[in-house]
Order: structure tokens, then sequence, then C-alpha cells
């Protein structure tokens, strides 16, 4: 069965350094979306992606996180200086349709900032 | 802001035994999501709902969407160990992204 993957599974960096998720959504997919899961909290939404441009946005996306897709297959997304509360459970996840679609999320980074 | 209140939040229950747990809020949706997560993995979806009143089956899980598009219910016959996980709900809403709940965390002890 086709599956998002997502790289590294794990990343500690140091704050205020940069660092970029990388996913890989399914191959006939369309609309893709970034969501993090804070430790003991909700799944939040981030971001979706379509047709090469930010679809929508939460609060919580701002200018410090970029998402971009640099080829045909990968979809990263960057935050340009890390904050001690950027610390969670990052989730890819891509959808054919961007309502009621299916979306099938990726396992996950688990990005720790010391 | 959309609000989902799963509950009860943790849930440890003995092989063989029903139970049900609940997804709450006072926003109307045009659809809700179950998801199931383990650790180390990302949401799997099981269901989505879209009619008031909707009633999904898949095996031993029962899913209910109430009749106001406001509550849907999660009902396990018989659980199994290999039900244990954490069982999330998620809305959509007009325009707005996905909303997801924080989730009910269940315990199934053989």
């Amino acid at each position: 069965e086709p599956e998002v993957t997502q790289t590294p599974s794990h990343q500690v960096t140091q704050m205020g350094q940069e660092v970029i998720l990388r996913c890989v959504p399914i191959s006939n997919h369309l609309y893709f979306y970034w969501y993090r899961q804070i430790l003991g909290q909700k799944v939040e939404f981030l971001v979706s992606f379509y047709n090469n441009e930010i679809s929508e946005k939460s609060e919580i996306f701002d200018d410090q996180f970029s998402v971009e897709r640099p080829d045909g297959s990968n979809f990263t997304l960057k935050i340009r200086s890390t904050k001690l509360e950027d610390s969670a459970m990052y989730f890819c996840a891509s959808s054919e349709a961007q309502r009621r679609g299916k979306l099938f999320f990726g396992s996950g980074t688990q990005l720790s900032v010391l | 802001t959309q609000l989902l209140e799963q509950s009860p939040q943790f849930l440890s229950i003995q092989e063989g035994e029903n139970l049900t747990v609940y997804c709450n809020s006072s926003s109307v949706f045009s659809s809700l999501q179950w998801y199931r997560q383990e650790p180390g993995e990302g949401p799997v979806l099981l269901v989505t709902v879209v009619t008031g009143g909707e009633v999904k089956k898949l095996k031993r899980l029962t899913f209910q969407f109430g009749d106001a598009r406001k509550d849907s219910s999660l009902h396990i016959t018989a659980a199994q160990p290999g039900d244990t996980g954490l069982y999330l709900c998620a809305g959509l809403s007009g325009n707005t992204p996905l909303v997801f709940g924080k989730g009910t965390r269940l315990s199934v002890i053989a």
C-alpha cells in the first residue's frame, strides 16, 4: 500500500538553528499538509499546500516556518530559527482531495530543540 | 475557534468488554473523521461520517454521527488487545482545515 514517508524520524537541534524536515507524499496525491503534535497535546494543523503554493496556514505557521516542494516528489518544512517550544512530533500528510478526501499521514519526525 | 472535546481521556478495560468513547463540540461539522494512532506512528483514518445520524460499522467498531452533526461516538464490542491505541476524532467545517481532538487513550488488557 502506498505510504507517506518522512525523514529523519528523530532530529535533535540547538535553539536558534535551522532544521528541514522532509516528506515524500503519495505519488498521485495533490494536496500536502504539515501537522504537529506537542507531547500530550492534540494534533495541530500548520499548513496546507496545493499547486505549488500555500493554500491555508494556521497562526502557528509564522515567518519562521516555510514549506517547499523542491522537486516532483519531496515536500519540506523548514524552521529558520528553532525555539524550545518548537519541540514536537511533526507529521506530513497528503490527500487526493482537500476536503472530504482521506488524509494519509507519515510516521512523523520527532523534533527536539535543546 | 472550533474545539473537539474527547472523553474519556484515558480508558483501561479488560479484553472482551465493550466500550464507548465520545467526541463533542459546540460547532457543527460537515464531516467527522476517526483516526487511530499507535506510538511512534502517524494517525490512520478509520472512518469518515458525513450525514447527521449516520452509523457506520467497521467489524467490531461502530461509529455514529450525531443528528445535529456536533458530536460523534465510537463503540467497540468485545475489545481486544490489538485495539489498544489513541483514538482521535477530527472535524471538517466550511473552509477550515481538519481540526483534531486530544484523543482517548485506550488500553485493552488481556
